[in-house]
């Protein structure tokens, strides 16, 4: 069956290290999806892409980057991780023209 | 921007009683509402898309129904399998959106036995 899958799905980390998180789908969806969800503001958009070489900034992307080589991974890049950074993150994908986004399970992520 | 609401954050129920959750949004040219159920420690899984006012859709004890204003997720005899949080989010123009969703905080169902 296709899917999304995320790895680690739990990580500990310290401030400043820099931290990659992945995200391989299966379904040969042409858009992929970063979020991350904390209390008291649900998911929120971190980078997004529509295709391969093509990456876009979401509403809170200042630390995070993605690069785009294949259709199905969109790892996530901690540049130098910060306890601000401390949430769990959701990747997700869907198919121009029909939009439901099938997330993965999450990976929850501490930095100390 | 596209903006979600919904409301109440929290909802206790007894089991056989119904209610329903409301997602208020505003956004530019709507082309999809979604809800989404999230049990804890899991992704959201998606349950259904409406895509224009006056569309209801069904799963069960679930059904969906959708205004110009809002959305309202119904429940009908909930069993305690029910609890979850659940997720609405937008879709607006393809112009200011792409193939964004905008998400709402969500609200968080448990259903006592």
């Amino acid at each position: 069956d296709a899917e999304i899958t995320q790895s680690p799905r739990h990580k500990i980390t310290e401030t400043g290290r820099q931290v990659t998180l992945a995200c391989h789908q299966t379904w040969n969806h042409n858009n992929m999806f970063w979020y991350r969800q904390d209390l008291g503001h649900g998911l929120r958009l971190i980078h997004y892409s529509y295709g391969v070489q093509d990456t876009n900034k979401g509403e809170v992307s200042d630390g995070y980057s993605v690069s785009r080589s294949n259709t199905e991974d969109l790892p996530l890049t901690l540049e130098s991780a910060a306890s601000s950074q401390t949430s769990v993150y959701f990747c997700a994908s869907s198919l121009t023209g029909q939009e439901t986004q099938y997330f993965g399970p999450g990976t929850r992520l501490l930095v100390l | 921007e596209d903006q979600v609401t919904q409301s109440p954050e929290a909802l206790r129920l007894q089991e056989g009683e119904s209610s329903s959750l409301n997602c208020s949004y505003t956004v530019s040219g709507l082309r999809g509402l979604f809800w989404y159920r999230q049990d804890p420690g899991k992704g959201p899984e998606f349950l259904f898309t409406l895509y224009s006012a006056g569309e209801e859709k069904e799963k069960e004890r679930l059904k969906a129904t959708l205004t110009k204003k809002e959305s309202f997720l119904h429940i009908t005899a909930p069993k305690p399998e029910d609890s979850a949080t659940y997720l609405c989010a937008v879709q607006g123009s393809r112009e200011t959106s792409g193939s964004r969703l905008t998400f709402g905080e969500g609200t968080q169902l448990t259903v006592n036995p």
